[in-house]
């Protein structure tokens, strides 16, 4: 049982606009940034958001993350068949002393 | 160019040990934090362990502690996570990562496989 909270699958047409929440808690949503994470099939994990919506280098800007409390959403507009990953939230837990990864949501691009 | 590159897994029998390493290259390897996450088969990421630049602050997940113990040698970059007591649900593709902040995990490795089975 992950810490954070997703759906375990989302779904889109190419051009579409997909959002994925991610829930967390006091301990760590709420007091600490959202982190998000692409995992494309066969490969390793790749920093896709941080700070809750600062994209790093090289990721375009399709991509953009928000957060509200002890939530937070990515959306990915202009859905592209490259798209189709697994994707992470995570957020330092004070608690825990360490991150926090949400189960993964799998989006397919229909 | 940052590389992390894993290595070390292999097929242990349950209560073994194993010794994963992580050789870090092309950034100055002890002004970052570094972490180990791990990925079972078709399942999600889990944070492992943690330790900070000099060593000072290590911190490991309920899961791993007390049979994990997470080390760094910054003249040799490179990280290492001794596992001890093997468990089946220990098999996991272990993924060094390097921390931008606060958790943000902003190069990983390809990832080093280790199965725990008899």
């Amino acid at each position: 049982q992950s810490v954070l909270t997703q759906p375990p699958s989302a779904s889109g047409t190419p051009g579409q606009r997909v959002t994925i929440s991610c829930s967390g808690s006091s301990s760590n949503i709420e007091i600490n940034t959202v982190n998000w994470y692409q995992q494309l099939p066969g490969t390793a994990p790749k920093l896709l958001i941080s700070s809750n919506n600062h994209r790093p280098s090289g990721v375009p800007d399709r991509f953009s993350g928000s957060k509200s409390g002890a939530s937070a959403s990515l959306a990915i507009s202009g859905l592209q068949s490259e798209d189709e990953a697994d994707y992470y939230c995570a957020a330092w837990d004070d608690t825990l002393h360490g991150p926090v990864f949400g189960g993964g949501t799998k989006l397919t691009v229909l | 160019e940052v590389q992390l590159v894993e290595s070390g897994g292999v097929v242990v029998q349950p209560g073994g040990s194993l010794r994963l390493s992580c050789a870090a290259s092309g950034f100055t390897f002890d002004d970052y934090t570094m972490h180990w996450v791990r990925q079972a088969p078709g399942k999600g990421l889990e944070w492992v362990s943690l330790i900070s630049w000099n060593g000072g602050s290590i911190y490991y997940a309920d899961s791993v502690k007390g049979r994990f113990t997470i080390s760094r040698d910054n003249s040799k970059n490179s990280l290492d996570l001794q596992m001890n007591s093997l468990r089946t649900e220990d098999t996991a593709l272990y993924y060094c990562a390097r921390e931008q902040n606060l958790g943000t995990l902003d190069y990983w490795g390809q990832g080093t496989l280790v199965t725990v089975s008899s």
